[in-house]
């Protein structure tokens, strides 16, 4: 049973709009978000992160937004760029006694020129 | 400084065979931590190792063994490979786990093939 849901496999965006990458997740007892983007033939690199006691996150054209009560987290890039194109996933780890990075299975952001 | 860097980049197997997969973290990181990458299943945590002790295994059989060594390597190994082993495996390394929720490094994986 996946506790970690990113439900659009492909989203294609022009470049300058806005990209909203989205992430369901099942465990209320999730306690820390990450999005990691992944480039073909290269390993996830950590893009920003948000704990459970915010909202919001913001770092440059990048922003994570989480919604406690949805189990609901996206992240939003703006304005996109070409080299935005990557696989994107979302990860959580829970507290308690097994920590681990939990992943999403990804969505393939495409920005056209 | 160096990131984390994994040995062989590819590897041709065949079934039945074991393999033996090797990951340098990134320099002062003691945790290490091993993910399979499947088109169908995602990103799936294998297992965390700290100062050579695994604290945290994901839910894969038992012919997936690991170990870290005391300049923090590690290793991760796959006996009597099944066709379903063909993945994409990646090594990540951290200053400390997961509690601390220091940002984890990939490196740019190990693409096993098993004919």
């Amino acid at each position: 049973d996946q506790q970690v849901k990113q439900n659009s496999p492909s989203l294609s965006v022009q470049e300058g709009r806005i990209s909203i990458l989205n992430c369901d997740y099942t465990n209320s007892m999730f306690d820390y978000f990450l999005w990691y983007k992944k480039y073909p033939a290269e390993g996830p690199t950590f893009l920003i992160s948000i704990s459970s006691i915010k909202d919001k996150n913001e770092d440059g054209r990048f922003t994570v937004f989480l919604n406690k009560s949805a189990k609901h987290l996206s992240l939003h890039i703006v304005p996109s760029q070409p080299g935005d194109s990557a696989v994107y996933f979302c990860a959580v780890i829970s507290g308690g006694s097994n920590y681990k990075l939990t992943f999403g299975k990804g969505t393939l952001l495409t920005v056209n020129p | 400084k160096a990131g984390v860097t994994q040995t062989p980049r590819y590897l041709i197997k065949t079934r039945g065979q074991q393999v033996t997969l090797s990951c340098s973290p990134i320099s002062g990181h003691r945790s290490v931590s091993w993910y399979q990458q499947t088109p169908g299943q995602g990103l799936q945590f294998l297992f965390e190792y700290f100062s050579e002790t695994q604290r945290n295994k994901g839910n894969f059989p038992g012919r997936f063994s690991g170990r870290q060594f005391s300049n923090s390597r590690s290793e991760m190994n796959v006996s009597t490979l099944e066709l379903g082993d063909s993945a994409l495996y990646l090594c990540a390394s951290s200053l400390s786990d997961y509690k601390s929720t220091d940002t984890q490094y990939f490196g740019p994986g190990t693409r096993l093939t098993v004919l």
